[in-house]
């Protein structure tokens, strides 16, 4: 089973809103309400921000937001801050044989 | 506060079989339903799902290392532990316990701060 598939990079000026996309298929991502997104800076664990889609974990910032279509899912940055300059990767679950896929990864540049 | 800490060697050869610990305190790895957790980063590359481990006991692998990954738990000392065996260097990576609270299916809500482990002769 393929990871899902990221765009390498993604940048926008600050207050800008950016979105990355994380496709799988009908198997994963499109089957299940299941996926999530999580944040990683230099040196640091991966933090959740995203889970079950849209759902934001308690003390996440709500200029983050997530949606899905179909076999993608999408992570928007709004009123993009330096702080948001960092690695974003997405998760879905896969059935109860694969269980779970991450993406390969999104660097999120602040310009 | 349930915190989690990897420990194990930083450094192993190829062919061998790694070994990590994970050490959770501020709660049970035997009560709540929660599934214990693997991953890994590879350099330059994304996160990787090796497995996890149920707070009863069942394990479940990632299918691409299912034939050289071991999860198991002694709820005595509160860690779970990883076995990888048959090490190349694509196993290089930094290798993170962390806490699946929503049934496995890829919430990871607490997290170690991960281990570098290397692969080389």
């Amino acid at each position: 089973q393929s990871a899902l598939t990221q765009p390498a990079s993604v940048s926008g000026s600050p207050g800008q809103s950016i979105t990355i996309s994380c496709t799988g298929t009908s198997s994963d991502v499109g089957s299940f309400n299941l996926v999530s997104w999580y944040q990683k800076h230099p040196g640091t664990a991966p933090k959740v921000i995203i889970y079950e889609v849209t759902k934001r974990p308690s003390g996440v910032s709500n200029r983050f937001s997530a949606s899905k279509s179909g076999n993608t899912a999408s992570l928007t940055i709004s009123g993009l801050q330096a702080e948001d300059e960092a690695d974003y990767y997405c998760c879905s679950y896969a059935g109860s044989n694969i269980h779970l896929l991450f993406g390969g990864g999104t660097k999120v540049t602040v310009l | 506060q349930v915190q989690l800490q990897e420990s194990g060697p930083g450094l192993v050869k190829p062919s061998q079989t790694l070994s990590l610990a994970c050490s959770v305190s501020g709660g049970s790895i035997s009560s709540g339903g929660d599934y214990w957790s693997w991953l890994r980063l590879h350099p330059g590359k994304g996160l990787e799902w090796i497995g996890y481990i149920y707070s009863y006991g069942s394990t479940y692998y990632n299918p691409s290392l299912k034939s050289r990954v071991t999860i198991s738990m002694d709820k005595s000392k509160n860690q779970f532990f990883l076995k990888l065996s048959s090490m190349t260097a694509a196993d290089t990576a930094v290798y993170f316990c962390a806490r699946d609270w929503k049934s496995g299916t890829g919430v990871f809500d607490i997290w170690g701060q991960g281990t570098m482990v290397t692969v080389s002769s």
